[in-house]
């Protein structure tokens, strides 16, 4: 089975552009979350879904930050306008259950730069 | 804030040893426990998890769990140079969600 798919990979861009990143969770899972990982802060939650409905973005950094889950098979994270504090690697997790305690699975991330 | 507390290490033990990594967390009420190894560069990969206390033994690692003391605990016997990663400590509470530790570095000396 294919794990979490995340889009780009990597991704430099300049300050004041729009970022967006996008994740495919594991087909069948109820769960989604964003998580951004930096080696001051280390694995901060943005925000995370169940069954496509959000339910904690209490970790969105500011208003430049936001997320969407259309269907059970997609979610982007957007930022825009981008800063160069926002130069992080963005992991995106899928749980089967509908909780956001349960066991996550990572996808492999997506590294932004910010110049 | 609910706080899961982790020693940054590095940690390091030769291979073929007992590697113990340590974990403890502030909400009382959590009821979900996990730890994760990240590879330099990888994303989190989940080891296990553990509800119960007491032990629970996967292979050459065992999760430990005291709810009274509010510590979690990874043992990996026989280490391997391949064991070398960084360990992430997971704790799902009463905010329904995960907070992750820092994580603890440890390095296996061949």
């Amino acid at each position: 089975d294919a794990g979490v798919i995340q889009s780009p990979r990597h991704e430099v861009t300049e300050m004041g552009q729009e970022v967006t990143l996008r994740c495919k969770p594991i087909s069948g899972h109820n769960s989604l979350f964003w998580y951004r990982q930096t080696m001051m802060r280390g694995l901060e939650l943005l925000i995370y879904f169940n069954n496509n409905v959000p339910i904690d973005d209490s970790g969105m950094p500011e208003d430049r930050f936001s997320a969407k889950m259309p269907n059970a098979s997609f979610s982007t994270l957007k930022i825009q306008p981008s800063e160069p504090r926002d130069s992080a690697v963005y992991f995106c997790a899928s749980s089967p259950r509908a909780s956001g305690k349960e066991t996550q699975y990572f996808g492999p991330g997506t590294r932004l730069l910010v110049l | 804030q609910k706080e899961v507390e982790q020693n940054s290490g590095p940690l390091s033990v030769p291979e073929g040893a007992i590697a113990s990594l340590n974990c403890t967390y502030s909400d009382r009420g959590s009821q979900s426990f996990f730890w994760y190894r990240q590879y330099s560069g990888k994303s989190p990969e989940l080891i296990m998890f553990i509800y119960s206390n007491g032990d629970k033994e996967d292979g050459r690692f065992t999760a430990q769990l005291n709810k009274a003391s509010q510590y979690v605990s990874l043992l990996i016997r026989d280490s391997q140079p391949s064991d070398s990663a960084t360990y992430l400590c997971a704790v799902g509470g009463g905010s329904e969600k995960l907070v992750f530790g820092k994580g603890t570095k440890l390095t296996v000396n061949p």
